[in-house]
This record gives structure tokens, sequence and C-alpha cells, in this order.
């Protein structure tokens, strides 16, 4: 089985525009959630979807927006890109809302230049 | 405030050798506590999970401690081997019920390296 897949893998962009993120979850899981993380440290919560419904929101500006579709995958978009975007942005699936078992996808890193 | 505080920061051993992390966390209500290894650019791979109940957990050469009562928990990983060298990290879950959102609430981590 394959797990959560997310592309790309890597991406740079350059200050001012737009980025799309993608994020394949495991076969059966239907909640996703997208976190941030800047080099040497944790991840922060950005958001999670369930059964294609926003079900929480970190502290992020409405810069940044996700949306699941109805086979589960999701997109998290960034607007009006800063340098300090720049980090991994990791995509977490797992089968219902409160589920314990998360599985992490290897991340997207972006580069803001 | 919730919390989740890990020690040491960083920390060098000898392959072969033994080592033990701490976790202490401050998340109230709790529903569960994860260990995760971090490679470098890499997604978190979780190790072990154990809810309230549980207070050992084996993964391998991994074997994770809890305390609830306490509120610490420890990774203790033997006979270390060079694959080993990653960031490990504690992160717990507050429990929905009480209005806390199920988000994962992060250690900063330590950051492993196994030199031979």
């Amino acid at each position: 089985d394959a797990g959560v897949t997310q592309s790309p893998t890597h991406l740079i962009k350059t200050r001012g525009q737009h980025v799309t993120l993608r994020c394949s979850p495991i076969s059966g899981h239907k909640s996703v959630s997208w976190y941030q993380q800047v080099l040497g440290q944790g991840p922060q919560f950005i958001f999670q979807y369930y059964e294609k419904e926003e079900r929480g929101r970190g502290n992020f500006p409405d810069r940044f927006s996700a949306r699941q579709f109805p086979n589960y995958s999701s997109e998290l978009n960034v607007n009006a890109l800063l340098l300090g975007d720049s980090a991994l942005y990791l995509c977490a699936s797992s089968v219902q809302q409160g589920a314990a078992g998360y599985t992490f996808g290897s991340g997207t890193r972006l580069t803001v230049v | 405030k919730n919390q989740v505080e890990q020690s040491p920061q960083s920390l060098i051993i000898l392959e072969g050798k033994n080592c033990t992390l701490q976790c202490n966390y401050t998340v109230s209500p709790f529903s569960n506590l994860r260990w995760y290894k971090q490679d470098t650019g890499r997604g978190p791979v979780s190790l072990t999970i154990m809810t309230f109940s549980e207070n050992t957990k084996s993964n391998g050469r991994y074997t994770a401690t809890l305390d609830a009562d306490t509120k610490q928990s420890s990774l203790h990983i033997t006979a270390s081997q060079l694959s080993d060298s990653a960031s490990y990290i504690c992160v717990v879950s507050g429990d929905r019920r009480a209005g806390n959102n199920r988000k994962l609430i992060w250690g900063l981590g330590t950051s492993l390296a196994v030199n031979p």
C-alpha cells in the first residue's frame, strides 16, 4: 500500500507568487491535516479536513487556504508568498477526525526567494 | 498553556550504546502521546503511540514509557545504530470531548547523533 504521497517534493517560488501543494492520503483515510515546519522547529498545525469539510484551523493568515476533494485528496494553497513561508509542508492522514494513527508524508520543501 | 518540553536538546552517543530521551507535557486533558523519528527534510515517522492507560510500549529497539500522573514520557533506544541519527519528537494530543480541538502539540525534539 502506498503511504501518504505529497507533490511536488521540492519547489522554488518568488515572493508574491501563488503555490499549490498536493496530498494523497492513505487509501481509506478520510482525514487530512496540513503542517508547516520551519527548519529546526516542530511542525505547526495549519488545517484539518475531514469528509471534505474544514474541521480545524491553526493560527495562519488568510493567505493560506485548503480544500479536500471527494476522493479525500487535498490541496494547500498559499497566496502572495513571503520569504517566511519557506518551510517543509507536511501532510498527515488518518482514518477519522480524531484518530490517533496519523501517518505523515515526506513533505514538500518550499523555498521562496 | 498546553506545552510539550523535551530534553536533552541534542545528544551524541557512540554506536552500540543506549540512550534515553525525555518528554514532559502540560497538555490537559490528555488523549495520547506519540514519539516520532524525523530525518532531516523528511516527514515524521511514528515510533509509538500510548494512551492514558498504557505505561510502556516497545517497537523493536525503541521503548517508550508514560507516567500520566507526573505527565512524563521517555524514549529508550537500545544498541544504537548509525541510522538512528535523527530528531526524535514527542507529540501530545488533547481530548476533543473536553473542548480542546484534537490538534497535536509538538515538542521541539531531541537531535540525536550516533557516531561510529
